[in-house]
Protein backbone atom coordinates (compact mmCIF):
# COMPACT_ATOMS: atom_id res chain seq x y z
CA UNK A 1 0.00 0.00 0.00
CA UNK A 2 1.40 3.76 -0.85
CA UNK A 3 1.76 5.96 1.90
CA UNK A 4 3.23 9.72 3.12
CA UNK A 5 4.43 11.10 5.49
CA UNK A 6 5.35 14.35 6.45
CA UNK A 7 6.90 14.40 9.93
CA UNK A 8 6.54 17.98 10.55
CA UNK A 9 3.47 19.24 11.79
CA UNK A 10 4.47 23.12 12.16
CA UNK A 11 6.89 24.67 11.48
CA UNK A 12 7.91 28.35 11.60
CA UNK A 13 10.20 30.12 10.09
CA UNK A 14 11.61 34.08 9.53
CA UNK A 15 10.28 35.81 6.26
CA UNK A 16 13.55 36.18 3.68
CA UNK A 17 14.80 32.43 5.44
CA UNK A 18 15.19 29.63 3.59
CA UNK A 19 12.33 26.92 3.81
CA UNK A 20 12.52 22.79 3.82
CA UNK A 21 9.48 20.75 4.48
CA UNK A 22 10.13 17.17 4.65
CA UNK A 23 8.08 14.41 2.79
CA UNK A 24 8.45 10.75 2.81
CA UNK A 25 6.83 8.10 0.73
CA UNK A 26 6.58 4.29 0.49
CA UNK A 27 5.65 2.69 -2.39
CA UNK A 28 6.88 0.04 -4.66
CA UNK A 29 7.49 1.26 -7.61
CA UNK A 30 8.59 4.69 -9.08
CA UNK A 31 5.93 6.85 -7.63
CA UNK A 32 4.41 9.97 -9.27
CA UNK A 33 4.78 12.66 -6.57
CA UNK A 34 3.41 16.34 -5.91
CA UNK A 35 3.12 19.44 -3.66
CA UNK A 36 0.38 21.02 -2.86
CA UNK A 37 -0.18 24.38 -1.07
CA UNK A 38 -3.84 25.21 0.65
CA UNK A 39 -3.96 29.00 1.98
CA UNK A 40 -6.65 29.52 5.01
CA UNK A 41 -10.47 29.19 3.50
CA UNK A 42 -8.50 28.52 0.35
CA UNK A 43 -8.69 25.21 -2.13
CA UNK A 44 -5.56 23.29 -2.66
CA UNK A 45 -3.18 24.59 -5.32
CA UNK A 46 -0.72 22.48 -7.04
CA UNK A 47 2.78 23.80 -6.29
CA UNK A 48 5.27 21.08 -8.13
CA UNK A 49 4.96 17.58 -9.68
CA UNK A 50 7.57 14.65 -10.06
CA UNK A 51 6.75 12.48 -12.84
CA UNK A 52 10.27 11.26 -14.33
CA UNK A 53 12.95 12.58 -15.92
CA UNK A 54 15.12 15.24 -13.56
CA UNK A 55 14.85 14.50 -9.67
CA UNK A 56 15.35 18.08 -9.08
CA UNK A 57 11.89 20.09 -9.94
CA UNK A 58 10.63 23.70 -10.36
CA UNK A 59 7.48 24.73 -9.16
CA UNK A 60 5.39 28.02 -8.93
CA UNK A 61 5.80 30.53 -6.76
CA UNK A 62 10.11 29.61 -6.39
CA UNK A 63 9.62 26.67 -4.93
CA UNK A 64 11.45 23.71 -5.65
CA UNK A 65 11.77 19.76 -4.50
CA UNK A 66 13.84 16.93 -4.81
CA UNK A 67 13.22 13.60 -5.51
CA UNK A 68 15.62 11.02 -3.78
CA UNK A 69 14.75 7.29 -4.62
CA UNK A 70 17.55 6.14 -2.29
CA UNK A 71 15.74 7.81 0.77
CA UNK A 72 12.39 8.09 -0.51
CA UNK A 73 12.09 11.74 -0.30
CA UNK A 74 10.90 14.35 -1.70
CA UNK A 75 11.73 17.71 -0.20
CA UNK A 76 10.32 21.10 -0.70
CA UNK A 77 12.15 23.79 -0.49
CA UNK A 78 12.12 27.19 -0.90
CA UNK A 79 15.36 29.83 -1.03
CA UNK A 80 13.90 32.85 0.80
CA UNK A 81 10.32 32.67 2.31
CA UNK A 82 7.96 35.12 2.12
CA UNK A 83 4.70 36.54 4.63
CA UNK A 84 2.76 35.46 1.58
CA UNK A 85 3.88 31.51 1.96
CA UNK A 86 2.24 30.94 5.60
CA UNK A 87 -0.17 27.91 4.94
CA UNK A 88 -0.50 24.64 4.92
CA UNK A 89 1.62 22.21 2.96
CA UNK A 90 0.39 18.23 1.74
CA UNK A 91 2.70 16.23 -0.18
CA UNK A 92 0.87 13.31 -2.33
CA UNK A 93 1.77 10.08 -3.93
CA UNK A 94 -0.17 8.89 -7.00
CA UNK A 95 0.90 4.95 -7.22
CA UNK A 96 -1.25 2.45 -8.86
CA UNK A 97 -4.60 1.79 -9.47
CA UNK A 98 -5.46 5.86 -9.91
CA UNK A 99 -5.06 6.30 -6.22
CA UNK A 100 -3.90 9.34 -4.89
CA UNK A 101 -2.52 9.69 -1.58
CA UNK A 102 -2.24 12.45 0.71
CA UNK A 103 -0.03 13.04 3.96
CA UNK A 104 -0.94 14.76 7.17
CA UNK A 105 0.34 18.14 5.99
CA UNK A 106 2.98 20.76 7.51
CA UNK A 107 1.60 24.07 8.58
CA UNK A 108 4.07 26.57 7.85
CA UNK A 109 4.08 29.94 9.85
CA UNK A 110 6.20 32.81 8.76
CA UNK A 111 7.45 35.31 11.30
CA UNK A 112 8.14 38.79 10.29
CA UNK B 1 -8.91 27.16 -16.36
CA UNK B 2 -9.98 23.64 -14.69
CA UNK B 3 -13.03 24.13 -12.62
CA UNK B 4 -14.26 21.94 -9.98
CA UNK B 5 -17.42 23.08 -8.68
CA UNK B 6 -18.93 21.52 -5.36
CA UNK B 7 -22.66 22.32 -4.85
CA UNK B 8 -22.40 24.25 -1.46
CA UNK B 9 -20.02 25.68 0.48
CA UNK B 10 -21.46 25.11 4.02
CA UNK B 11 -23.86 22.56 5.46
CA UNK B 12 -25.79 21.87 8.61
CA UNK B 13 -27.49 18.58 8.55
CA UNK B 14 -29.11 16.11 11.40
CA UNK B 15 -27.99 13.09 12.28
CA UNK B 16 -29.62 10.33 10.42
CA UNK B 17 -30.67 12.47 7.55
CA UNK B 18 -29.36 11.53 3.91
CA UNK B 19 -26.83 13.80 2.92
CA UNK B 20 -26.16 14.30 -0.87
CA UNK B 21 -22.75 16.34 -1.84
CA UNK B 22 -22.33 17.14 -5.71
CA UNK B 23 -19.18 17.72 -7.46
CA UNK B 24 -18.93 19.01 -11.28
CA UNK B 25 -16.02 19.39 -13.20
CA UNK B 26 -16.08 21.16 -16.75
CA UNK B 27 -13.00 19.71 -18.24
CA UNK B 28 -14.01 15.97 -19.23
CA UNK B 29 -11.93 14.56 -16.68
CA UNK B 30 -11.58 10.83 -16.57
CA UNK B 31 -10.76 10.28 -12.74
CA UNK B 32 -12.58 12.05 -9.78
CA UNK B 33 -12.55 11.62 -5.99
CA UNK B 34 -13.64 12.94 -2.79
CA UNK B 35 -11.34 13.32 0.50
CA UNK B 36 -12.37 14.49 4.33
CA UNK B 37 -9.57 17.02 5.70
CA UNK B 38 -9.90 17.34 9.18
CA UNK B 39 -7.01 18.40 11.36
CA UNK B 40 -4.07 16.78 11.64
CA UNK B 41 -5.84 14.06 9.68
CA UNK B 42 -4.70 15.62 6.30
CA UNK B 43 -6.57 14.13 3.54
CA UNK B 44 -8.36 10.92 3.36
CA UNK B 45 -9.76 9.08 0.02
CA UNK B 46 -13.26 8.37 0.69
CA UNK B 47 -14.02 7.04 -2.80
CA UNK B 48 -12.45 7.39 -6.55
CA UNK B 49 -13.64 7.11 -9.86
CA UNK B 50 -12.06 6.68 -13.39
CA UNK B 51 -14.69 6.50 -14.90
CA UNK B 52 -18.41 6.40 -15.99
CA UNK B 53 -20.46 3.98 -13.42
CA UNK B 54 -16.99 2.73 -12.41
CA UNK B 55 -15.77 3.48 -8.81
CA UNK B 56 -13.49 2.15 -5.99
CA UNK B 57 -13.03 2.46 -2.17
CA UNK B 58 -10.62 4.92 -0.58
CA UNK B 59 -9.02 4.75 2.93
CA UNK B 60 -11.99 5.30 4.52
CA UNK B 61 -15.39 4.35 3.14
CA UNK B 62 -17.12 2.99 5.79
CA UNK B 63 -20.77 5.43 6.22
CA UNK B 64 -20.12 6.69 2.52
CA UNK B 65 -21.21 5.61 -1.29
CA UNK B 66 -21.01 7.39 -4.85
CA UNK B 67 -22.41 8.00 -7.54
CA UNK B 68 -21.50 8.55 -10.78
CA UNK B 69 -24.12 8.48 -13.69
CA UNK B 70 -22.50 10.89 -15.90
CA UNK B 71 -18.71 12.18 -16.46
CA UNK B 72 -18.72 15.52 -15.29
CA UNK B 73 -20.46 14.30 -12.17
CA UNK B 74 -19.65 12.37 -9.03
CA UNK B 75 -21.78 12.58 -6.07
CA UNK B 76 -20.97 11.54 -2.70
CA UNK B 77 -23.64 10.37 -0.09
CA UNK B 78 -24.00 9.81 3.20
CA UNK B 79 -26.67 7.29 3.87
CA UNK B 80 -27.52 7.77 7.36
CA UNK B 81 -25.53 11.26 8.99
CA UNK B 82 -23.56 10.98 11.92
CA UNK B 83 -21.52 13.48 14.41
CA UNK B 84 -18.17 11.75 13.36
CA UNK B 85 -18.95 12.35 10.04
CA UNK B 86 -18.45 16.66 10.53
CA UNK B 87 -15.88 17.28 8.36
CA UNK B 88 -14.47 19.44 5.54
CA UNK B 89 -14.80 17.26 2.20
CA UNK B 90 -13.09 17.90 -0.91
CA UNK B 91 -14.00 16.76 -4.45
CA UNK B 92 -11.04 16.88 -7.08
CA UNK B 93 -10.90 15.66 -10.73
CA UNK B 94 -8.09 14.79 -12.97
CA UNK B 95 -7.86 13.84 -16.43
CA UNK B 96 -6.07 11.22 -16.54
CA UNK B 97 -3.68 8.45 -14.41
CA UNK B 98 -0.54 10.56 -12.48
CA UNK B 99 -1.78 13.62 -13.88
CA UNK B 100 -2.27 16.10 -11.10
CA UNK B 101 -5.74 16.49 -9.53
CA UNK B 102 -7.26 20.05 -9.30
CA UNK B 103 -9.61 20.53 -6.57
CA UNK B 104 -13.16 22.36 -5.31
CA UNK B 105 -13.38 24.85 -2.63
CA UNK B 106 -14.37 22.28 0.01
CA UNK B 107 -18.22 21.78 1.53
CA UNK B 108 -18.03 22.32 5.43
CA UNK B 109 -21.01 19.38 6.38
CA UNK B 110 -21.95 20.12 10.46
CA UNK B 111 -23.91 17.45 11.54
CA UNK B 112 -25.67 17.73 14.41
Amino acid sequence: AQSVTQPDIHITVSEGASLELRCNYSYGATPYLFWYVQSPGQGLQLLLKYFSGDTLVQGIKGFEAEFKRSQSSFNLRKPSVHWSDAAEYFCAVAGGGNKLTFGTGTQLKVEL
Amino acid sequence: DVKVTQSSRYLVKRTGEKVFLECVQDMDHENMFWYRQDPGLGLRLIYFSYDVKMKEKGDIPEGYSVSREKKERFSLILESASTNQTSMYLCASSSKLYTEAFFGQGTRLTVV
